[in-house]
């Protein structure tokens, strides 16, 4: 079975300093999607970032940007020049094909505080 | 486009009651899944419809909860009777395969007292 690891339950980070938080998964697959949602306070889950795994440039979204290395099975979000609204809980995710459809396996998550 | 639609945001009921979730996907988008988030769990896949056909419920924890997409424009959640393990923010996501894009609703958040 699939599976997505985040290692780090929380984070913090200084405003305006770098973080990196963590994500491994398992798969046989070759080809798959990869991403990280942010979940605010609000509840709302946001897509932030996605890589394609054939893909071998690392995604980046304005201050996002993920380290994917795939033999390793690792896919790692930094944020740089952290802002206070980052404060949130990121999800990793690993989309999996199953019965002709595909469907989200998350992480546990890892809850980033931002400090002034 | 509104965006996966939810509700109610809040739901508090006593157990034993019925309660049900409602979910107005994407337009067009052709997958509809529900997933259940806590604390202990994280983000579970209880169902997922295609085409408004339950395609797997092998998620679904018990008898007590069912789940209807009568048409493309929504779906329901049930939970009969309601137990107060039950509580938990329940999520309505759609998903569009062409672009890999999967959308999620604000959820509704369930406490059984």
């Amino acid at each position: 079975a699939q599976t997505v690891t985040q290692s780090q339950p929380e984070m913090s980070v200084q405003e305006a300093e770098t973080v990196t938080l963590s994500c491994t998964y398992d798969t046989s697959e070759s080809d798959y999607y990869l991403f990280w949602y942010k979940q605010p306070p609000s509840r709302q889950m946001i897509l932030v970032i996605r890589q394609e795994a054939y893909k071998q440039q690392n995604a980046t979204e304005n201050r996002f940007s993920v380290n994917f290395q795939k033999a390793a099975k690792s896919f790692s979000l930094k944020i740089s020049d952290s802002q206070l609204g980052d404060a949130a809980m990121y999800f990793c995710a690993y989309l999996v094909e199953e019965g002709g459809s595909e469907k989200l396996v998350f992480g546990k998550g890892t809850k980033l505080t931002v400090n002034p | 486009d509104a965006g996966v639609i939810q509700s109610p945001r809040h739901e508090v009921t006593e157990m034993g009651q019925e309660v049900t979730l409602r979910c107005k996907p994407i337009s067009g988008h052709d997958y509809l899944f529900w997933y259940r988030q806590t604390m202990m769990r994280g983000l579970e896949l209880l169902i997922y419809f295609n085409n408004n056909v339950p395609i797997d419920d092998s998620g679904m924890p018990e008898d007590r909860f069912s789940a209807k997409m009568p048409n493309a424009s929504f779906s329901t959640l049930k939970i009969q009777p309601s137990e107060p393990r039950d509580s938990a923010v329940y999520f309505c996501a759609s998903y569009e395969p062409e672009t890999y894009g999967y959308t999620f609703g604000s959820g509704t958040r369930l406490t059984v007292v």
